[in-house]
């Protein structure tokens, strides 16, 4: 069992480049999400999954897109990033209601917007 | 909405000191209380949790009790080791989605 895997791990973009992010767990789990850390500020939900081909809005979905084609990947997309998405981004999943609320995270992605 | 405040850090204590790291938090109804930790360069694991008042999660020797009445789940531990460093948060989620909302994190650094 891999668990929560991340690729890329790390990533330098311009201003105005695009890329996506992919998270992939073999858990079989229900429920996704993605976070941003920065300094100070914990961790904050850009957007989650509680299903395949469902997605919603976290607490700051701005600038990015997700795709939750298959029920083990978890993309996150930035159309044109910008130096305000410097970050290091964590995917995480849950079973779904029936777990015991544990959240199994990636190792992250850092990725610097210059 | 729903937060939690952690005690601003850095800490750092001697080897085999006494920890304790202040959680508060804000939410209507009863929300589920966890401490995650983050050792350098990884990503987040679960340490302990508690899922309803008056428990007390422990794990590692870490100890944590849900109090309802002060809105607390205070961090503690009678004996640190230098292994104990890193990166702790103070989580709360409610509802069925499950989103976890962190506190800002507190940086433990323990000197041998």
């Amino acid at each position: 069992n891999a668990g929560v895997t991340q690729t890329p791990k790390f990533r330098v973009l311009k201003t105005g480049q695009s890329m996506t992010l992919l998270c992939a767990q073999d858990m079989n789990h229900e429920y996704m999400y993605w976070y941003r850390q920065d300094p100070g500020m914990g961790l904050r939900l850009i957007h989650y999954s509680v299903g395949e081909g469902t997605t919603a809005k976290g607490e700051v979905p701005d600038g990015y897109n997700v795709s939750r084609l298959k029920k083990q990947n978890f993309l996150l997309g930035l159309e044109s990033a910008a130096p305000s998405q410097t970050s290091v981004y964590f995917c995480a999943s849950i079973p779904g209601l029936a777990g015991t609320g544990e959240q199994f995270f990636g190792p992250g992605t850092r990725l610097t917007v210059l | 909405g729903d937060s939690v405040t952690q005690m601003e850090g850095p800490v750092t204590l001697s080897e085999e000191a006494f920890l304790t790291i202040n959680c508060t938090y804000t939410a209507t109804g009863y929300p589920s209380l966890f401490w995650y930790v983050q050792y350098p360069g990884e990503g987040l694991q679960l340490l302990l949790k508690a899922t309803k008042a008056d428990d007390k999660g422990s794990n590692k020797g870490f100890e944590a009790t849900y109090r309802k009445e002060t809105t607390s789940f205070h961090l503690e531990k009678g004996s640190v080791q230098v292994s104990d460093s890193a990166v702790y948060f103070c989580a709360l989620t409610r509802g069925g989605a499950q989103k976890l909302v962190f506190g800002q994190g507190t940086r433990l650094t323990i000197n041998p």
